[in-house]
């Protein structure tokens, strides 16, 4: 089955600051990868998702890129504000088509701590 | 946007009962809904995943007889804890999958089980 690998555990930056979290895969077969943020209590909300056809894809400060080859893709976060504090989890899924998102497998997270 | 929603938000029950979570889409259909098991500082781990009218599918090692799964509804499914115990504490997440673009996650429910 599908594994996914996500670095580094805690990232530390001050405000103002980008922040890279970085996830690979193991199944090429995968073809929907989303990137959700989660605060302490509640359910993951997603921030952004990338599909395989897609190479980078970018909303505001946020900006995921994915390189099928090396099956790997990334979230980036500019000018980080101290509300981006959160955990961060990849997924991915190889079942999107249509109206399918799939079974997603996820990270094992980040934990994002920006200071003021 | 769409919501879906969770109930109840916590829960506290004593060692060998039952208790019932309910996942709502409130503005969607879900012909899909996934239930996740998060413990604390880890990932989420997929349960099982269940569509309308069907008999859910649980993932290796998850207990059929013991997680109860309903997707009686497009808008309505429920994972029932059936005599539970303390390692079933956890915080359990719906997430439901309806069409084109649509996937939202539950708030959650923390169960604690004494």
């Amino acid at each position: 089955g599908e594994n996914v690998e996500q670095h580094p555990s805690t990232l530390s930056v001050q405000e103002g600051d980008s922040a890279v979290i970085k996830c690979t895969y193991s199944d090429s077969a995968s073809n929907y990868f989303p990137w959700y943020k989660q605060e302490l209590g509640k359910g993951p909300q997603l921030i952004i998702d990338i599909r395989s056809n897609v190479g980078e894809k970018k909303d505001q400060r946020i900006a995921v890129t994915l390189n099928k080859t090396a099956k790997h893709f990334s979230l980036h976060i500019t000018e980080t504000q101290p509300e981006d504090s959160a955990v961060y989890f990849c997924a991915a899924s190889t079942g999107a088509g249509g109206t399918s998102y799939g079974k997603l497998t996820f990270g094992q997270g980040t934990i994002l701590t920006v200071h003021p | 946007g769409a919501v879906v929603s969770q109930h109840p938000s916590w829960v506290i029950c004593k060692s060998g009962t039952s208790v019932k979570i309910e996942c709502r889409s409130l503005d969607f259909q879900a012909t899909t809904m996934f239930w996740y098991r998060q413990f604390p500082k880890q990932s989420l781990m997929l349960m099982a995943t269940s569509n309308e009218g069907s008999k859910a599918t649980y993932e290796q090692g998850v207990e059929k007889d013991k997680f109860l799964i309903n997707h009686a509804s497009l808008t309505l499914s429920t994972l029932t804890v059936t005599s539970a115990h303390p390692e079933d504490s956890s915080f359990y997440i719906c997430r439901g999958q309806g069409g084109a673009d649509t996937q939202y996650f539950g708030p959650g429910t923390r169960l604690t089980v004494l």
